[in-house]
Order: structure tokens, then sequence, then C-alpha cells
């Protein structure tokens, strides 16, 4: 088996403030994944990376930047962080192909002060 | 573009009563589904997949049926207990969305003894 640690499970920042989340896997999976995660909307897709250097854009990119150095890793900046972003934010990862599992992290929460 | 409706929750049930969830789909092509579940503290995880049309997953005593004519993948179990509260995701997959999987608003059950 393998895991998803997101670090840090609570990123408390300023408004206007760029931070960061970052996801790791040990699965040896291709294709990882940023989702956001807000009561009554559900999980929504913010970017994926099918490999090394790879990102594609997801439903909510807007204001978000992402970057997959390294295979085991995917990590997600918050350009400037606004109160009506404060939300889970879930990683997940798969082996590809578009009927695999997803397997997810515990969640990141964003908390803007 | 493809799109997962699902049962508003939340939902309160006594122990040992039937549930159902609605999930309703739109695609134009051939999806995977899923159902996923989210327990406190936790990411989603994988309760079931059907990567074809007319055929049932099921795992700890829920089940679903992908029904293509009615596109439907509705989730049931026949006697509730405490320990499924939780929140379930209903999801697809396909060709036509690349290697990403869309996410309906999830549904939050509380079962009460």
């Amino acid at each position: 088996g393998g895991i998803i640690t997101q670090t840090p499970k609570f990123l408390i920042g300023q408004e206007g403030q760029k931070l960061t989340l970052k996801c790791q896997q040990n699965f040896n999976h291709d294709t990882m994944y940023w989702y956001r995660q807000d009561s009554g909307k559900g999980l929504r897709l913010i970017y994926y990376s099918i490999t090394e250097n790879d990102l594609q854009k997801g439903d909510l990119s807007e204001g978000y930047d992402a970057s997959r150095e390294k295979k085991s890793s995917f990590s997600l900046t918050v350009t400037s962080a606004q109160k009506n972003e404060m939300a889970v934010f879930l990683c997940a990862s798969t082996g590809g192909g578009s009927g695999n599992t997803l397997y997810f992290g515990e969640g990141s929460r964003l908390i803007v002060v | 573009g493809d799109s997962v409706t699902q049962t508003e929750g939340p939902v309160t049930l006594s122990e040992g009563t039937s549930l159902t969830v609605n999930c309703s789909y739109e695609t134009k092509q051939y999806p995977t589904l899923f159902w996923y579940v989210q327990y406190p503290g936790e990411g989603p995880q994988l309760l079931f997949k059907v990567p074809k049309a007319n055929e049932k997953g099921s795992n700890r005593g829920f089940e679903a049926t992908y029904n293509k004519e009615a596109t439907s993948f509705h989730l049931q179990k026949a006697s509730v207990q405490e320990s499924d509260s939780a929140v379930y995701y209903c999801a697809l997959s396909d060709q036509g969305s690349g290697t990403y999987q869309r996410f309906g608003t999830g549904t939050k059950l509380q079962v009460v003894p």
C-alpha cells in the first residue's frame, strides 16, 4: 500500500499573502490532483498533473499556481489569499487511466485572517 | 460538459432503516461511475466503482447499479448503522474528461441510534 501526505494540516495566512500547500505520495503514481472541498459544493478540480513537470488546469484554477517538480510531489500555491477561499484542499493520486481509483490525502485546511 | 447531481443533504436516518442516495449524471462519453465515502477528519476513499453499463457494484452492504438508460447510479443500503455516518460522493470519469474525475456535491449522512 501507499500513503499521501499533505502538509501543513492547517495553513493560516493573511489576506493577500501567497501560501503554499504540499503533497507527497509513495504509490509511484503518475497522475496527481488538487481538489478544493467546500461544504455544499463537493470537490472541484483546481490542477492536475499526468507526469513530472506537466500541469493541466481544472475548473477552478484561477488564483492558483501548481508545481510538479518530482513524480512523488505536487504543490499548490494560492497566489493571493482571500477570505472567501477558506476551504479544505485535497490532494489525490492515481496510476492513470479514466477508470482508475483516486487515493486521497487527509486534506489541508486554509484559514485566512 | 460532464456533470453529476446527487441528493442534497444532510440526511438523518435511524439505525436499521434503509438508505437511498440519488445520483444522476450527464456525459457524452462512456463513463466509469464511482461512489466514494469520507469519514470525519479523513480524505475520501473508494466505496466501489462500476466501469460498465447495467452492472452493479457493492461493498460493505452498499450497492448501486449503473443505469445507462436513466443515466443514474443510486446508492442503496438496506439497513444502515451508526458507523455509516459520513459524506458520500458520486463521481464519474471518462475519456472525454481526460484522467480526472468529476464529483457531485456530496451527501452527508447521519445515522442515529
